[in-house]
């Protein structure tokens, strides 16, 4: 399977709490990523958590860290519709990356 | 669907050398894609955009003539790395944006450089 898997699509209406999940399988990585991607631009670094944490916190953003099922999530409280976007996992393993396929969420009004 | 190859993965090269990666999108074309480079555990840092048939936007501090971008077809774009020395070495990645489901990006697979 694929080194770093999420799923496609999130649909959220605004207001509510969203949950983007991510599994992967190598867990030598030193840190572990959420970018955000907006049509058109590049990438964004919205945060990152240190392999050894098991959460970390944000303003809005919640990350959480399973090491033991490799499962990382982020959660992006009271969504708005400026948070529709791609959203990638990604993986920083002795010095390269891995990046899921991207998680498209849609924030209805 | 929606495969990216970069070529090579890996490359080593002499100081005062230029290095060539490219960047292909195997099954659908790619009018945009995106040059990043990463420094070690460091987070990705967008280096340019380049648009099919037109010149490449670069980032505050990347210097155009050292970091060459040439995206003369749908389904190549190349960064040449010109006079290449020891603090080039990095991780380069591209993303293509691919229009399928609206609008969306892959990855290549990387190219680690060492200048050596």
């Amino acid at each position: 399977g694929e080194d770093v898997e999420q799923s496609l699509f999130l649909s959220v209406r605004e207001g509510d709490s969203s949950v983007i999940n991510c599994t992967y399988t190598d867990s030598s990585s030193t840190y572990l990523y959420w970018y955000k991607q907006e049509p058109g631009a590049g990438l964004q670094l919205l945060t990152y958590i240190f392999s050894n944490m098991d959460m970390k916190q944000d303003q809005r953003l919640t990350v959480l860290l399973n090491k033991k099922d490799k499962h990382l999530s982020l959660r992006i409280a009271d969504t708005q519709t400026g948070d529709s976007a791609i959203y990638f996992c990604a993986l920083a393993l002795d010095n390269d990356m891995r990046f899921g396929a991207g998680t498209r969420l849609t924030v209805k009004p | 669907g929606a495969v990216v190859s970069q070529h090579p993965s890996r490359v080593i090269c002499k100081s005062g050398t230029s290095v060539k990666i490219e960047c292909r999108s195997l099954d659908f074309q790619a009018t945009t894609m995106f040059w990043y480079r990463q420094f070690p555990k460091q987070s990705l840092m967008l280096m340019a955009t380049s648009n099919e048939g037109s010149k490449a936007t670069y980032e505050q501090g990347v210097e155009k003539d050292k970091f060459l971008i040439n995206h003369a077809s749908l389904t190549l774009s190349t960064l040449t790395v010109t006079s290449a020395h020891p603090e080039d070495s990095s991780f380069y990645i591209c993303s293509a944006l691919h229009g399928g489901l609206g609008y969306g990006y892959t990855f290549g697979s990387g190219t680690r450089l060492t200048v050596v």
